[in-house]
């Protein structure tokens, strides 16, 4: 079946260090991959997504993620977390055949002062 | 901007109770989404439209149905709301378009949180 994994399901940085946050797809052919963010009590925002071409996919707020498909992973990486990047991160990924998003469960990104 | 518009953001309603929630797109959007989300299950599927008067079933359908009579407006029905059906709402809307490079990105409301007692 296909599925998304986020192995994480919490994280906790400090302020102005890196941050990276960990997808796995389980597809026949690769799919369109993206990246949600959600602060909390808000619905979700697009970061980034990936359907060709160069696998280093950048977007928005600073963030960018690398599509490797030996290990069929779309990581979600920052080289500098904020305060304000606190939130929920969903990995999601679409199939050519598919019409609706697999969803993974989340991570729940935590930044100390 | 482009907006997914969720009426209610906070519900509390009683077991037995008939629950309906709004949501209304503004980007003449063909597909329309509900969405359930729950602590560490992330987003799952409950129904979705890609056409007026048309709907087809997620991941988890039972106990909910759906309408949509016009472009804009997809509304999700609970006949009889449960406890198990606490939860956040989200509703998402995208275009077909031509291709990827458009097409199915989800926007988003601001989600509804209902709690069924």
């Amino acid at each position: 079946a296909q599925s998304v994994t986020q192995p994480d399901i919490h994280i906790t940085v400090s302020e102005g260090a890196s941050l990276e946050l960990r997808c796995n797809y389980s597809y026949g052919a690769t799919p369109y991959l993206f990246w949600y963010v959600q602060s909390p009590g808000q619905g979700l925002q697009l970061l980034l997504k990936y359907f060709s071409g160069d696998t280093l996919v950048q977007g928005i707020k600073g963030f960018e993620a690398e599509f490797k498909r030996s290990q069929s992973s779309f990581n979600l990486r920052k080289p500098s977390v904020h305060w304000s990047d606190a939130a929920e991160y969903f990995c999601a990924a679409l199939s050519g055949s598919a019409r609706q998003l697999t969803f993974g469960s989340g991570t729940q990104l935590t930044v100390l002062p | 901007d482009v907006k997914v518009t969720q009426s209610s953001r906070y519900l509390v309603k009683r077991t037995g109770e008939k629950v309906f929630l709004e949501c209304v797109q503004d980007m003449d959007h063909e597909n329309m989404f509900w969405y359930r989300q729950d602590p560490g299950l992330g987003l799952r599927l409950i129904y979705f439209s890609y056409d007026v008067k048309m709907k087809e079933k997620g991941d988890i359908p039972e106990g909910y149905s759906v309408s949509r009579e016009k472009k804009e407006r997809f509304s999700l029905i609970l006949e009889s709301a449960s406890t198990n059906q606490t939860s956040m709402y989200l509703c998402a809307s995208s275009s077909t378009g031509n291709g990827p490079s458009g097409a199915n990105v989800l926007t988003f409301g601001a989600g509804s949180r209902l709690t069924v007692l």
